[in-house]
């Protein structure tokens, strides 16, 4: 069974003190990684698709990195506004290279940065 | 409309009580999810439908779930029977078919309690 495991549950950062949100992932065979936000009474925002060991993508002061076994979630001097809930996801590649399309959920990291 | 649209947005029911909810998602989106949000907790997979057929219905809970898609569109979950443990978030979320698997865009989500 495919399960994804986040760490820390929670994470308070004072503005601009960088930091690392992680995903552990085990999966029969992964054919993506996402990372997604979500902010309190809202549904969850795509952010990052990482499909493959060593890739990484960027977005403002987001930048996501995939190793075989996690992803890290990597947040440079943020502000107030990236407070949010960030959830991490897994999709299984079955037999063939098919794929059901089912995500896999963590239960995320609740992120609080303070001005 | 502009994003995944789903109804109602909050219901109070009494235990044993029959419900639906409701998504209209994004218009030409073929994949439909149905995701249950408990409070503090992760998403937590239901359905997932490909045009009006369900290739996997594994995270429905027990017999009380099903759900329903028509014309390629619409899509209705129902609770028959509900319990208190079905209080939660109930989110949908639709993509189109062909593009990155794992972008789902998400409605606001219907939320559901038990008395």
């Amino acid at each position: 069974e495919d399960q994804v495991t986040q760490s820390p549950e929670a994470l308070r950062l004072q503005e601009g003190e960088s930091s690392s949100l992680n995903c552990s992932y085990t999966v029969s065979g992964l054919r993506g990684l996402f990372w997604y936000r979500q902010d309190p009474g809202k549904g969850p925002e795509f952010l990052f698709t990482l499909y493959s060991a060593g890739e990484e993508k960027e977005k403002e002061r987001l930048k996501a990195t995939l190793t075989k076994k996690e992803s890290f979630l990597h947040i440079t001097a943020p502000k107030p506004e990236d407070s949010a809930t960030y959830l991490c996801a897994v999709q299984a590649a079955y037999a063939g290279g098919t794929s059901y399309g089912k995500l896999t959920f963590g239960q995320g990291t609740i992120l609080t940065v303070h001005p | 409309g502009a994003g995944v649209s789903q109804s109602p947005s909050n219901k109070v029911t009494e235990k044993g009580k029959d419900v639906e909810l409701r998504c209209d998602p994004i218009s030409g989106h073929t994949a439909l999810y149905w995701y249950r949000q408990s409070l503090g907790q992760g998403l937590e997979f239901l359905i997932y439908f490909q045009g009006n057929s369900a290739p996997d219905k594994s995270g429905l809970p027990s017999d009380r779930f099903s759900a329903e898609r028509t014309g390629g569109s619409v899509s209705t979950l129902t609770i028959q029977r509900t319990q208190q443990e079905d209080s939660a978030v109930y989110l949908c979320a639709s993509r189109m078919t062909g593009t990155n698997t794992g972008e789902l865009f998400f409605g606001e989500g219907s939320r559901l309690t038990v008395l």
